[in-house]
């Protein structure tokens, strides 16, 4: 079993709809969790990071973190054709960033 | 430079050939970072500096697998008698270091296949 768990997909999502993300983590120590887009032939980049149990919110994007139950989500709402892409979820056992455990990814494709 | 550049960005290696890929961090960036992503997967960590201090190597997969950072910027992933498994991007991160949370800057990745 991974550390981090995430559906593969492909997950469609109508333009202007909610995309939502689902990750699951079994190492109850993760203190921190982050969520990397990443394009096709490009690097990761960091869309959101949380921390504490609950919601965080930027923009169009809404991570959120339930420590009990040990998952977290992304939630981008008005989905454009520019969210197209893989959505990485990654966990650390520290809050420095020092050593992420990524999951697979999830494949999202939004449709005009 | 602007960001975490990776050099050479793709690359061809017969099995058994030796192979060194290079980073360079952002400017000023302490810490940094080697990720290993096979097609369809998410990156694995390699290894991490704090300057040329190498302080953890757990996810270097072989002894063929060696990094280094000897002047604390440039930093140099070598695989040794490559294998076909060892196919993979090969990405570089780079963070300011400062403790609590950094944002980690990754480049666009060196694609290495074996051949």
């Amino acid at each position: 079993q991974k550390e981090v768990e995430q559906n593969s997909g492909p997950l469609s999502v109508p333009e202007g709809a909610i995309a939502s993300l689902n990750c699951t983590y079994s190492d109850r120590g993760s203190q921190s969790f982050f969520w990397y887009r990443q394009y096709s032939g490009k690097s990761p980049e960091l869309i959101m990071s949380i921390y504490s149990n609950g919601d965080k919110e930027d923009g169009r994007f809404t991570a959120q973190l339930n420590k009990a139950s040990q998952y977290v989500s992304l939630l981008i709402r008005d989905s454009q054709p520019s969210d197209s892409a893989t959505y990485l979820c990654a966990g650390d056992p520290y809050f420095g960033n020092e050593k992420l455990t990524f999951g697979t990814g999830t494949r999202l494709t939004i449709i005009p | 430079g602007a960001g975490v550049s990776q050099s050479p960005r793709y690359k061809v290696a017969k099995r058994g050939q030796d192979v060194a890929l290079r980073c360079d961090p952002i400017s000023g960036h302490v810490s940094l970072f080697w990720y290993q992503q096979a097609l369809g997967q998410g990156p694995e960590f390699l290894t991490y500096f704090q300057n040329e201090a190498q302080l953890d190597k757990s996810g270097l997969p072989s002894d063929r697998f060696f990094a280094e950072r000897p002047e604390g910027s440039v930093s140099t992933l070598k695989i040794q008698r490559t294998q076909q498994e060892d196919s993979a991007v090969y990405l570089c991160a780079s963070s300011l270091g400062l403790g609590g949370v950094d944002t980690i800057y990754f480049g666009e990745g060196s694609w290495l296949t074996v051949v």
